[in-house]
């Protein structure tokens, strides 16, 4: 089993839609990351979460470390948010790994 | 800032061929690593280094080499080139191992 899950694995809404990209990870953390990367290929760091949550313009990441689970939500979403969206978890341990989801790939259709 | 550069883009090899896939960073930071993303898996750290001068080992380094002569350099080098390394590689820094990291736009390798 991964150590980061992430669901769903694809994701297809219409314009203007509420999206949300599930992540759950069964290791202790110092952060969690949420990534994008766009179908060329390129990866943007979006959020780092310790805890509670973070909010950058229509994009909202929440974080709950007890029940080890973030969420990454995209309010009115757009074509251009179409992307892969990966999460990514610094472990506490001696070594502070990153260790990564497989990602969740959104389509969003006008 | 040109911020992290990866060269070559694009590259074929044949097995058993060696090469180096270039990494650098303009801003100053320690923290450097090397990813390989594979389809259907996630990103996987190959090697890291955190500072001049020092590396370690990732989740998978077998096949690989780095060094770390200068805080802006990360080369990554394939000894002997296989199939199974057919990989995107992305190289990434950050000032320290506890912030976020900014990656390069990835090299697409090709083992033939």
């Amino acid at each position: 089993k991964n150590e980061v899950e992430q669901s769903p694995q694809n994701l297809t809404a219409q314009e203007g839609e509420f999206i949300t990209i599930n992540c759950s990870y069964s290791v202790g953390i110092s952060a969690l990351h949420w990534l994008q990367q766009h179908p060329g290929g390129g990866i943007v760091s979006l959020f780092m979460l310790s805890s509670g949550k973070k909010k950058h313009g229509r994009l909202i990441a929440t974080i709950n470390i007890q029940e080890k689970h973030s969420s990454l939500h995209i309010t009115a979403s757009h074509p251009r948010d179409s992307a892969v969206y990966i999460c990514a978890v610094r472990v506490d341990n001696d070594n502070n790994d990153m260790r990564f989801g497989a990602g969740t790939r959104l389509t969003v259709k006008p | 800032n040109a911020g992290v550069t990866q060269t070559p883009k694009f590259q074929v090899l044949k097995t058993g061929q060696s090469m180096t896939l270039q990494c650098a960073q303009d801003m100053n930071h320690e923290y450097m690593s090397w990813y390989r993303q594979d389809p259907g898996m996630g990103l996987r750290l190959i090697h890291y280094s955190v500072g001049a001068g020092i590396t370690d080992q990732g989740e998978v380094p077998n096949g690989y080499n780095v060094s770390r002569s200068t805080t802006e350099d990360f080369p990554l080098r394939l000894l002997s080139a296989a199939p199974s390394q057919t990989s995107v590689y992305f190289c990434a820094s950050s000032y320290s191992r506890l912030d976020g990291e900014f990656f390069g736009p990835g090299t697409r390798l090709t083992v033939l």
